[in-house]
Parts: C-alpha cells; sequence; structure tokens
C-alpha cells in the first residue's frame, strides 16, 4: 500500500516563529488531508489539499501533487498550535481509506 | 465541536466485560467510520460504513463488532477484549466516500 512518511518527527518553537512540515507520499494521491490533534485526542481538519495551496489565517498548504510531497506552513506560532500533525492521504479506487502518517508533534513555548 | 460526539470518553473494562461505544453526527452525512489510534502508531482504519452498509472491513479481529443503526449512528461493541486493545477509538463522518473526514474527540479505551 501507500506509503506516508512526515518530518521532522518533533519539532520545539518559541511562541511567534514559523515552521514548515513536510508529509512524502509514495505513490499518486486522489486525497490528502492535513490534521491536528490537540492534547486530548481530538482531530481538526486544516485542509483538504490533493493538489495546489490554500491558506486559512496563519496556516497554508501547498500540494505539489506529480512530486509527491505536501508542506504545511504555520507562521506567528502559537502555544494553542501544540499538538500532533497528521498528514492522510488515499489513492486507488478507494477514496475514504485513509492513510496516515506518524505525524509530527509540535510543541510551542510561550 | 466538529459536529461528530462520543461516549463514554473514557472506559476501563476487564477482558471478560462486554461493552459498546457509541458516535452520533449531526452534520447530515452518509459515511461513517471506526479508527484505532495506539500509542507510537499512525491511526488504523477499522471500518467503514456508508447508508448504513459495511464497505470495509479492515481485518479487524471479530472481538470488535460494529452496528450502524442509521446514517447518524454508529456503535462499536467490545467483548473478550486483550490488553493490546486498549487506546484511543476515534469515530469519524463524511459527506459520502469521497468527502472529508471529519473525527469525534475519541474514546479512551484501557483494558485491564
Amino acid at each position: 500500500g501507500i506509503q506516508v512518511e512526515q518530518s521532522p518527527p518533533d519539532l520545539i518553537l518559541q511562541e511567534g516563529a514559523n515552521s514548515t512540515l513536510r508529509c512524502n507520499f509514495s505513490d499518486s494521491v486522489n486525497n490528502l488531508q492535513w490534521f491536528h490533534q490537540n492534547p486530548w485526542g481530538q482531530l481538526i481538519n486544516l485542509f483538504y489539499i490533493p493538489s495546489g495551496t490554500k491558506q486559512n489565517g496563519r496556516l497554508s498548504a501547498t500540494t505539489v501533487a506529480t512530486e509527491r510531497y505536501s508542506l504545511l506552513y504555520i507562521s506567528s506560532s502559537q502555544t494553542t498550535d501544540s499538538g500532533v500533525y497528521f498528514c492522510a492521504v488515499n489513492s486507488g479506487g478507494s477514496n475514504y481509506k485513509l492513510t496516515f502518517g506518524k505525524g509530527t508533534l509540535l510543541t510551542v513555548n510561550p | 465541536e466538529t459536529g461528530v460526539t462520543q461516549t463514554p470518553r473514557h472506559l476501563v473494562m476487564g477482558m471478560t466485560n462486554k461493552k459498546s461505544l457509541k458516535c452520533e453526527q449531526h452534520l447530515g452525512h452518509n459515511a461513517m467510520y471506526w479508527y484505532k489510534q495506539s500509542a507510537k502508531k499512525p491511526l488504523e482504519l477499522m471500518f467503514v460504513y456508508s447508508l448504513e452498509e459495511r464497505v470495509e472491513n479492515n481485518s479487524v479481529p471479530s472481538r470488535f463488532s460494529p452496528e450502524c443503526p442509521n446514517s447518524s449512528h454508529l456503535f462499536l461493541h467490545l467483548h473478550t477484549l486483550q490488553p493490546e486493545d486498549s487506546a484511543l477509538y476515534l469515530c469519524a463522518s463524511s459527506q459520502d466516500l469521497t468527502g472529508t473526514q471529519y473525527f469525534g474527540p475519541g474514546t479512551r479505551l484501557t483494558v485491564l
């Protein structure tokens, strides 16, 4: 099946710093989503982005489908941005079968 | 608040117990999912339902039994679980099988 690799596995920032999280995938995809999981376990959708660029406030994402990677940018980070960021993709005929990466654990210190 | 609720939020059970997890979505979606998240492992898809029909059983042991009585509710019935089944169980829903998935807050299960 499709492989999803996220980097870095851990990231520590000072409040106000910017960061870039990366997601590499091994096959062409029909769907790519970025999620944020807060310390209480809640997964929040950030972006649905199988290709192109999207922005939502301080967050933006870019997926270059031909090169099989996606980037999540966090600008002016805040302590509430802390948590685990997951990339999830699917490919082939089963659009619903998301394969998740292992995530990037982000800690933003005040 | 994502529009997907799960109860209970925490559950401790013995290996001989029978319990059920409940998921409800208030989004008018037609597809619902169960995922398992174990420590240090990626989320694993367990079951998928579309219009109350099961479309995916991802090689899940029979001690986990899903039920989808209508498009708004999804249950996961648990019996004779093992300690390695301890995990966070997440429910999700989407408009259809190709849509963005929205997750509930999860049930943190501990099997003693």
